[in-house]
């Protein structure tokens, strides 16, 4: 099973400011499944890469991912005051018809 | 609007069981990969489970620390996945939610399920 670790656990930055999370598998992801989510307290996961650098539909173009093999990163070119959430980055993978899908522990961004 | 509704949640001892139901609208169902994932109490998400729409064949795969206790199927008629849970365990607790396609592009709010002695 593939394991992802993010980092840092924690992201403390202020509202206009440049954020890197990054995600790191422990062997190489399938192909370039990785996936990343934000997700606000109280509600649910929101898609905003997949593909590890397509954004999904109505992601605004402050969001990007790059990456692939075992490093990725989540990049918010200037943070709104709405992207201070949790981010979780999530492997898929298919193989011998089965697909498999595992989660990061997240990152936490606050505001500074 | 694609919507997502589950129900089903609720309080339950270890050993039992529960049936989980996610309505989907807004979206052809019956083409739809549909996935369950949960997130215990102040903890991160995880995956529990997924089956493919019927052209796919329906086939499921879950997580290892569910496979063998949860079967999940899918009524195309009425637009709705379940999720049977049995011999549940208190680490199961958790809020369920369940989510389309291959990557989780649209969620629903969620339901709690307690387990609890």
């Amino acid at each position: 099973e593939i394991v992802l670790t993010q980092s840092p656990g924690t992201l403390s930055l202020s509202p206009g400011e440049r954020a890197t999370l990054s995600c790191r598998a422990s062997q190489s992801v399938c192909s370039t499944y990785l996936a990343w989510y934000q997700q606000k307290p109280g509600q649910a996961p929101r898609l905003l890469i997949y593909g590890a650098s397509s954004r999904a539909t109505g992601i605004p173009d402050r969001f990007s991912g790059s990456g692939s093999g075992t490093d990725f990163t989540l990049t918010i070119s200037r943070l709104e005051p709405e992207d201070f959430a949790v981010y979780y980055c999530q492997q898929y993978c298919q193989q011998y018809g089965s697909t498999l899908y595992t989660f990061g522990q997240g990152t936490k961004l606050e505001i500074k | 609007e694609v919507q997502l509704v589950e129900s089903g949640g609720g309080l339950v001892k270890p050993g039992e069981s529960l049936r989980l139901s996610c309505a989907g609208s807004g979206f052809t169902f019956s083409n739809a990969w549909m996935n369950w994932v949960r997130q215990a109490p102040g903890k991160g998400l995880e995956w529990v489970g997924r089956i493919k729409s019927k052209p796919d064949g329906e086939t499921t795969d879950y997580a290892a620390p569910v496979k063998g206790r949860f079967t999940i199927s899918r009524d195309d008629s009425k637009n709705t996945v379940y999720m049977q849970m049995n011999s549940l365990k208190a680490e199961d607790t958790a809020e369920y939610f369940c989510a389309t396609g291959l990557v989780f592009d649209h969620w629903g709010q969620g339901t709690l399920v307690t387990v609890s002695s």
